[in-house]
């Protein structure tokens, strides 16, 4: 039930945009997005609720399509700080009570 | 607003013994989730506990245990430990009960089993 990220790692120069996709095998009621730098906690950025509701704190998009299951988030103009580890974590229920299924993990490398 | 604090940050155990990790959220928040986070498997769901009560449980064996307190704060507990339980042990913490809110993630306690 873990969902696929994909790619597994990018590396960008500053400015450059890039696509990280998340996939499900299964139903998904919401896809949650989180970055974590090296040796940091994993920080908040996005979630995105059946139905078009989406929540997030800072300037990157996502999408959700529930039709295929998948999310993609998208890093537009990128930053040097956009560099970390990327996470997808997928929820199937309402209930699932913080059962956040978490794919691999896509690393971002941001250069100058 | 003090963020998730977790103690220790760092710990070494032998194997065979066990451990207890603490977690206290943030301020007002109620639901405490516990992740384990290794190179090998990433980040997977242990257990989430909301007004004392565990509402959900991982795929890990019964060595791995928690409970709440009355204040929110978690504890997790590792009886037993094995090689394999090395790992960093992640708490977050959440103020709504689900559809989920964001969780906030405290920085962690590294467990290195000898």
């Amino acid at each position: 039930q873990q969902p696929v990220q994909s790619p597994q790692a990018v590396i960008l120069r500053e400015g450059e945009d890039a696509v990280i996709n998340c996939s499900s095998s299964k139903a998904l009621y919401s896809v949650h997005w989180y970055r974590q730098k090296h040796g940091e906690a994993p920080v908040f950025l996005m979630i995105l609720l059946k139905g078009g509701e989406q929540k997030g704190h800072e300037k990157i998009s996502a999408s959700f399509n529930e039709k295929k299951q998948q999310s993609s988030l998208y890093l537009t103009a990128s930053q040097l700080s956009y560099s970390g580890t990327y996470f997808c974590g997928t929820e199937m229920t309402t209930d699932s009570w913080g059962k956040l299924q978490f794919g691999a993990g896509t690393q971002v490398v941001v250069t100058p | 607003k003090a963020g998730v604090t977790q103690t220790p940050r760092y710990l070494i155990k032998t194997r065979g013994q066990q451990v207890t990790l603490s977690c206290s959220p943030i301020s007002g928040h109620r639901s405490v989730s516990w992740y384990q986070q290794t190179p090998g498997q990433g980040l997977q769901f242990l257990f989430e506990y909301f007004s004392e009560t565990q509402r959900n449980k991982g795929n890990f064996p019964g060595r791995f245990s928690g409970r709440q307190f009355s204040n929110s704060r978690s504890e997790m507990n590792v009886s037993t430990l094995e090689l394999g339980d090395s790992a960093l042990y992640l708490c977050a913490s959440s103020s709504k009960r689900p559809p989920r809110d964001e969780q906030f993630f405290g920085p962690g306690t590294r467990l290195t089993v000898l």
